[in-house]
């Protein structure tokens, strides 16, 4: 595809469960980001791979939150034991190289009943 | 701290009316972005700006770096531009954006 594409676009997730969201970013984009943006809130950074190198997971809130992009492509963002405090919509992002035009995806929303 | 403050928080406009959206900056950066994000839609750019001034039909982005500030204009605003706006700046160190809270903007036939 043309864009970043992002799946599922929903999820409901019950308490406790495991969850994993995948972004397929621009064929060639070298640097993909995930954030997390809550109701009401602006997006905030989670974690940066450039290539297949996860360069800075600063901003992974917990040690339940974990991304990888084995290939340097696809990344998957996995959530382990959701809490509901972890229902957002969760945005991928890539670009050609540091962060210059960026791409986004349409998101993951995510609900924790 | 927030690194990047956009004001206002939410405006509502009549059809027609000129708007202007306001974000203030407190690091160094490469680069200023502004972003569009329609409910329950993904984000798409804008603009990305590192100085000056830059028009797109009826939108205008302007950066003043000393002053470390930019805003956003449309003119002849209609509701197809009601959407949230957010300000985002890519800094000269690291590899990150920093995002604003974002401007929930109404615009009323």
């Amino acid at each position: 595809g043309a864009g970043v594409s992002q799946s599922p676009r929903y999820k409901v997730a019950k308490r406790g469960q495991d969850v994993a969201l995948r972004c397929d970013p621009i064929s060639g984009h070298v640097s993909l980001f995930w954030y997390q943006q809550a109701l009401g809130q602006g997006p905030e950074f989670l974690t940066y791979f450039q290539n297949e190198a996860q360069l800075d997971k600063s901003g992974l809130p917990s040690d339940r939150f974990f991304a990888e992009r084995p290939e340097g492509s696809v990344s998957t963002l996995k959530i382990q034991r959701t809490q509901q405090e972890d229902s957002a919509v969760y945005l991928c992002a890539s670009s050609a190289y540091r962060p210059t035009e960026a791409f986004f995806g349409q998101g993951t929303r995510l609900t924790v009943v | 701290k927030n690194e990047v403050e956009q004001s206002p928080q939410n405006l509502t406009a009549q059809e027609g009316e000129f708007i202007t959206i306001n974000c203030s900056y407190s690091v160094g950066i490469s680069a200023l972005h502004w972003l569009q994000q329609h409910p329950g839609g993904g984000i798409v750019s804008l603009f990305m700006l590192s100085s000056g001034k830059k028009k797109h039909g009826r939108l205008i982005a302007t950066i003043n770096i000393q002053e470390k500030h930019s805003s956003l204009h449309i003119t002849a605003s209609h509701p197809r531009d009601s959407a949230v706006y957010i300000c985002a700046v890519s800094r000269n160190t690291g590899n990150q954006f920093y995002f604003g809270t974002g401007t929930s903007l109404t615009v009323i036939p």
